[in-house]
């Protein structure tokens, strides 16, 4: 099983550009990567899912290089209203939970 | 079209006291899920359901029981409530191909056991 590592916590300001790493070196062939975006009392909310190279959305960006051990979640000028924790998983785009695994969040936090 | 809808939102229990949850989804989607999140930490798969009438135990399915008579409903129940079991509990469901449109997670249910 894929280990998940992202960091703990990030600030930012608002009108900047946030990248969350995560790494995921176990990462297996089958595998894709999801993001999920959580805010205090609510259930997370899937923001994007890609396999390789770079995805993007009206939400995000995601980008994998070539080799998958990690991925970035670019988020394009923030506002205080993404203050939230980031999620990343990674798992069969098909289902199957024993091969979904959340790690442990990212906390971004951003300031006026 | 209401999603995942859980209940209760919030409950108190006394330990050795019993209770259920229920997750109800009308997006007709073949897998659910329930999960605990505690301070700090991530989400912990419980049991899952990958049809009516089928259950399966996840990574911390002890002290739980679940059922899914139904498609549209997926029960979660406290035999006899712990303290350790004081958490933030979500359903969560999905269609069998799941590879563009992810999880859909319910709102919660604030779990306290005194």
């Amino acid at each position: 099983l894929a280990k998940i590592t992202q960091p703990i916590s990030m600030d930012s300001y608002e009108g900047q550009e946030v990248n969350i790493t995560c790494s995921h070196n176990n990462i297996a062939t089958n595998d894709y990567i999801t993001w999920y975006q959580q805010f205090p009392s609510q259930g997370p909310r899937f923001i994007i899912q890609g396999y390789k190279t770079k995805v993007t959305n009206e939400v995000a960006s995601l980008f994998i290089p070539a080799d998958r051990k990690s991925s970035t979640l670019s988020l394009p000028r923030v506002s205080l209203s993404d203050t939230a924790v980031y999620y990343c998983l990674v798992g069969e785009g098909s289902g199957g939970y024993n091969k979904l695994i959340f790690g442990a969040g990212t906390r971004l936090a951003v300031h006026p | 079209n209401a999603g995942v809808t859980q209940t209760p939102k919030f409950r108190v229990l006394k330990t050795g006291q019993s209770m259920t949850l229920l997750c109800a989804q009308d997006m007709n989607h073949e897998y659910m899920y329930w999960y605990r999140q505690d301070p700090g930490m991530g989400l912990r798969l419980i049991h899952y359901s990958v049809g009516e009438g089928t259950t399966a135990k996840g990574e911390v399915p002890d002290g739980y029981n679940v059922s899914r008579l139904k498609k549209q409903n997926f029960l979660l129940g406290l035999e006899s409530a712990a303290p350790s079991q004081t958490s933030v509990y979500f359903c969560a469901t999905h269609r069998a191909q799941s590879r563009v449109y992810g999880y859909t997670f319910g709102s919660g249910t604030r779990l306290t056991v005194v």
